[in-house]
């Protein structure tokens, strides 16, 4: 199985602030790596896809990039409503699988 | 507009069975491969399996941990996507999901929460 890890686990940030989460993944997934929001009590929320491609309806301020087994998601003006948690998600090979996730809260 | 309702979670005993429902409107269904996901509280997301639509085999997919207990299938003419549990443990207690695949995670219900406890 692939193995994602993100880093940090968890993050303080401020309104304003530009934010830089990362996954590696445990071999070459070439770009096939999401990015997801999810907020308590909510479903998962697809931001980025196939490793740069901004889901249609995702603000500007998002963005993702990397390739092979290394890749970011920049959050480049933290707003009010993205106080949440982050994971990546490889689309490679089955099983799919998620990173532990990256609490992004005020600091 | 797309959408996914989960239902059939509840509380169920170590060992019981449940079967999961996912209605879903507003997309082409019958094309649709279609996950599951799960999340047991304060956790994370685990992939749980994923059914092909028919026209590519209608094949299944399942995580290690609920291989030969899971079995997930689907009834184009409803719409309705099924997760069968069977041999349930403690460790499976945790919200599905239901979503679209098979590149991304596009479109995922509301969840519906399993507990497993005696």
């Amino acid at each position: 199985d692939i193995q994602m890890t993100q880093s940090p686990s968890s993050l303080s940030a401020s309104v304003g602030d530009r934010v830089t989460i990362t996954c590696r993944a445990s071999q070459n997934i070439i770009n096939y790596l999401n990015w997801y929001q999810q907020k308590p009590g909510k479903a998962p929320k697809l931001l980025i896809y196939v490793a740069s491609n901004l889901q249609t309806g995702v603000p500007s301020r998002f963005s993702g990039s990397g390739s092979g087994t290394d890749f970011t998601l920049t959050i480049s003006s933290l707003q009010p409503g993205d106080f949440a948690t982050y994971y990546c998600q490889q689309s490679f090979s089955t099983p799919r699988t998620f990173g532990q996730g990256t609490k992004l809260d005020i600091k | 507009e797309a959408q996914l309702v989960e239902s059939g979670g509840g509380l169920v005993k170590p060992g019981g069975s449940l079967r999961l429902s996912c209605a879903a409107s507003g997309f082409s269904f019958s094309n649709a491969w279609m996950s599951w996901v799960r999340q047991a509280p304060g956790k994370g997301l685990e992939w749980v399996g994923r059914i092909k639509s028919k026209t590519d085999g209608g094949t299944t997919d399942y995580a290690a941990p609920v291989e030969g207990r899971f079995t997930i299938s689907r009834d184009d003419s409803k719409n309705t996507l099924y997760l069968q549990m069977n041999s349930l443990k403690i460790e499976d207690t945790a919200v599905y999901y239901c979503t679209t695949d098979p590149d991304a995670f596009e479109i995922w219900g509301q969840g519906t929460m399993v507990t497993v406890s005696s």
